[in-house]
């Protein structure tokens, strides 16, 4: 049974960045995939991209491409997020979720909450 | 707007069966990628409910049940109970997007 255990939330200024990590247990961190999804105000989910830890290669969706850089610290089996050029549009709950790539996202974390605000 | 289209509410009494349906294209569910469901409590992270189009984790009852024809594919609940009442996304991959896709939801109601 994989737990992710993600940071807590943040409240940041248009045109800066965010980083949210996911600290993963159980099971063995570098052969699964680790997504991102975000989750606005009252809307739907939308995939941000995966990375694989032990490959190390980084995935991101179209819409995200040039804001999103995620990465894994395989030593402290920890994912990261990092969203640039923040705008109010990007307050969301961020999910690190296993899984991707056709395949389903088995586990959730807890979700982390980004507030954009001047 | 989302790339697989689902309605965005439905609803049934207790007991009552319903249909959540999941309309893709020739580029995801069309192109045979397989459909994942997820449900969604209020204030919590989404939880898997079906994989691999019909297949149902652990802890799943077998009153919910999955499929998948052409482009599209369908959640159907039966029997249905207050503690359904939440929301439902399915889930694929597009190969025209190169990555996963969700639909926009759907809220169940339990009148």
């Amino acid at each position: 049974q994989v737990q992710l255990v993600q940071s807590g939330a943040e409240v940041k200024k248009p045109g800066s960045s965010v980083k949210v990590s996911c600290k993963a247990s159980g099971g063995t961190f570098s052969s699964y995939s680790i997504s991102w999804v975000r989750q606005a105000p009252g809307q739907g989910l939308e995939w941000m991209g995966r990375i694989i830890p032990i490959l190390d290669i980084p995935k991101y969706a179209q819409n995200f491409q040039g804001r999103v850089t995620i990465t894994a610290d395989k030593a402290t089996s920890t994912a990261y997020m990092e969203l640039s050029s923040l705008r109010s549009g990007d307050t969301a709950v961020y999910y690190c979720a296993t899984g991707g790539g056709g395949r389903n996202f088995d586990y959730w974390g807890q979700g982390t909450l980004v507030t954009v605000s001047s | 707007q989302s790339v697989l289209t689902q309605p965005p509410s439905v609803s049934g009494a207790p007991g009552q069966r319903v249909t959540i349906s999941c309309t893709g294209s020739s580029s995801n569910i069309g192109a045979g990628y397989d459909v994942h469901w997820y449900q969604q409590l209020p204030g919590t992270a989404p939880k898997l409910l079906m994989y691999g189009n019909i297949n149902r984790p652990s802890g799943v009852p077998d009153r919910v049940s999955g499929s998948k024809s052409g482009t599209s594919a369908s959640l159907v609940i039966t029997g249905l109970q207050a503690e359904d009442e939440a929301d439902y996304y399915c889930q694929s991959y597009d190969s025209s997007l190169s990555g996963s896709i969700f639909g926009g939801g759907t809220k169940l109601t339990v009148l």
